[in-house]
């Protein structure tokens, strides 16, 4: 049972233009969502989160958009550079219960900046 | 550098045996979660610890046990081990245990042969 969804393998972008990846959730139950990213051989490294009191969150070139009514968010990187070529897992996690701060993951997408 | 180190950073072992895979979470962090991911999967939670204590439980096998010492690092044992182990393992930690981001160690990379 897929929790979460990233229902794109992989996406491929022009340098200076703008990544945007996309990530579905069916448990009703989670309020925090988060963005990591990971490089071959390292672990996932934060990238941006956000509760379910909001619809979007910035950081620099990232911005997380959450619609809790089509249980989906998504991830802008605006302007995209190559840089960012790895693969992006979106998280999730709800309150209550067994679920505390344990991290449900989608498959991941990997994406491509092309210079 | 997340600040969560983990040990070994590779393991090869034979089918049958058992092994320890350690975890130092980063300074001031109460929580460390172990998770898995196999070629085929993506990340899968196995198990979380706070303060010592045991919070929560994912997907873990019971061929598999893990521990939080008094000093906060963790360990993860696997036991009577099989082909089908041979994955990435990584220790994330966190502050609290809710709700927040977790920092995650480079991994564990375990080949069963």
């Amino acid at each position: 049972d897929q929790q979460v969804k990233q229902n794109s393998p992989s996406l491929s972008v022009q340098e200076g233009r703008i990544s945007i990846l996309n990530c579905d959730y069916t448990n009703s139950m989670f309020d925090y969502f988060l963005w990591y990213k990971k490089y071959p051989a390292e672990g996932p490294t934060f990238l941006i989160s956000i509760s379910s009191i909001k619809d979007k969150n910035e950081d620099g070139r990232f911005t997380v958009f959450l619609n809790k009514s089509a249980k989906h968010l998504s991830l802008h990187i605006v302007p995209s550079q190559p840089g960012d070529s790895a693969v992006y897992f979106c998280a999730a996690s709800g309150i209550g219960g067994t679920s505390y701060g344990k991290l449900t993951f989608g498959q991941g997408t990997i994406l491509t900046v092309h210079p | 550098d997340s600040g969560v180190t983990q040990t070994p950073k590779h393991l090869i072992t034979a089918t049958g045996q058992r092994v320890t895979l350690r975890c130092s979470p980063r300074s001031g962090d109460l929580s460390v979660y172990w998770y898995q991911q196999s070629l085929d999967q993506g990340l899968q939670f196995l198990i979380q610890y706070y303060n010592g204590e045991e919070r929560a439980k994912g997907n873990i096998l019971e061929r598999f046990s893990a521990q939080q010492f008094p000093d906060l690092h963790s360990e993860l044992n696997l036991s009577s081990l099989e082909l089908g182990d041979s994955a990435l393992y990584f220790c994330a930690s966190s502050f609290s245990g809710t709700n927040t981001e977790a920092f995650f160690g480079q991994g564990t990379r375990l080949t069963v042969v």
